[in-house]
C-alpha cells in the first residue's frame, strides 16, 4: 500500500516571500500521479498542481511549482511571492495509474497548515 | 455554479440515529468518490463509483455505512446507528473518464452527540 508523509504540520511565510512544503511517499509502482491540494478554512479542497511520475520536468502553475525527485520519492511544493490568500491547509496526494477500482483513490498526507504573515 | 455540491453542509445527530448525505457530481463526471476527513488529518477513501456501479469499498466502510448512485448521477451515503466516532467531514469528489485529478465538494460535517 502507498503512504504519503508530510512532516511539517505547520509552516509560516511572510507575504511576498517564498515557502517550500515537503512531502515524501512510499510506493513500489513506477508510474503514478502526485498532487498538491489546497483546503482553505471552511472551504472546499482545490487542486493546486499535478505531476505525472513519468515526466522528468517539474510541473509549474503560475506561482506554484514542484520539485519532484522520483528516486528519493520526494515531492515538494514551492509557493513564490506568497499572498494572504495562500493561507490554507495543503495536502499532498498520490494516485496510481492502474485501472483497477482501488487504484483510482487518492491517498493523502496529513497536511501542512500554511500561515501567511502580512 | 457547476461544481460538486453536497447536502447538507452540516448535520448534528444523536448517537444511534441514521443519517443520509447527498452528493451531486459535476455533470458528465462518471466517477464519484466518497472520503472521510477527521480534524487535522487528510481525507481517507471510503468508496468509489463508476457510473452506477460501486467498484471499490474501503475497510473503513463498516456494515453501518451504505452508498448508492442510482442512474449514475447523484450519490447518497447513509450511516446507520451513528456512533460518536463517525463525527467527521464527509467529502465527495468526482472526475471524468480519463482524468487523474478529482474535484471535491464542500463536504458535509457530521457531529454525533
Amino acid at each position: 500500500a502507498q503512504t504519503v508523509t508530510q512532516s511539517q504540520p505547520e509552516m509560516s511565510v511572510q507575504e511576498a516571500e517564498t515557502v517550500t512544503l515537503s512531502c515524501t511517499y512510499d510506493t513500489s509502482e513506477s508510474d503514478y500521479y502526485l498532487f498538491w491540494y489546497k483546503q482553505p478554512p471552511s472551504r472546499q479542497m482545490i487542486l493546486v498542481i499535478r505531476q505525472e511520475a513519468y515526466k522528468q520536468q517539474n510541473a509549474t502553475e503560475n506561482r506554484f511549482s514542484v520539485n519532484f525527485q522520483k528516486a528519493a520519492k520526494s515531492f515538494s511544493l514551492k509557493i513564490s511571492d506568497s499572498q494572504l490568500g495562500d493561507a490554507a491547509m495543503y495536502f499532498c496526494a498520490y494516485r496510481s495509474v492502474r485501472s483497477s477500482g482501488s487504484a483510482r483513490q487518492l491517498t493523502f498526507g496529513s497536511g501542512t497548515q500554511l500561515t501567511v504573515l502580512p | 455554479d457547476t461544481g460538486v455540491s453536497q447536502d447538507p453542509r452540516h448535520k448534528i445527530t444523536k448517537r444511534g440515529q441514521n443519517v443520509t448525505f447527498r452528493c451531486d457530481p459535476i455533470s458528465e463526471h462518471n466517477r464519484l468518490y466518497w472520503y472521510r476527513q477527521t480534524l487535522g488529518q487528510g481525507p481517507e477513501f471510503l468508496t468509489y463509483f463508476q457510473n452506477e456501479a460501486q467498484l471499490e469499498k474501503s475497510r473503513l466502510l463498516s456494515d453501518r455505512f451504505s452508498a448508492e448512485r442510482p442512474k449514475g448521477s447523484f450519490s447518497t451515503l447513509e450511516i446507520q446507528r451513528t456512533e460518536q466516532g463517525d463525527s467527521a467531514m464527509y467529502l465527495c469528489a468526482s472526475s471524468p473518464r480519463g482524468w487523474s485529478e478529482q474535484y471535491f465538494g464542500p463536504g458535509t460535517r457530521l457531529t454525533v452527540t
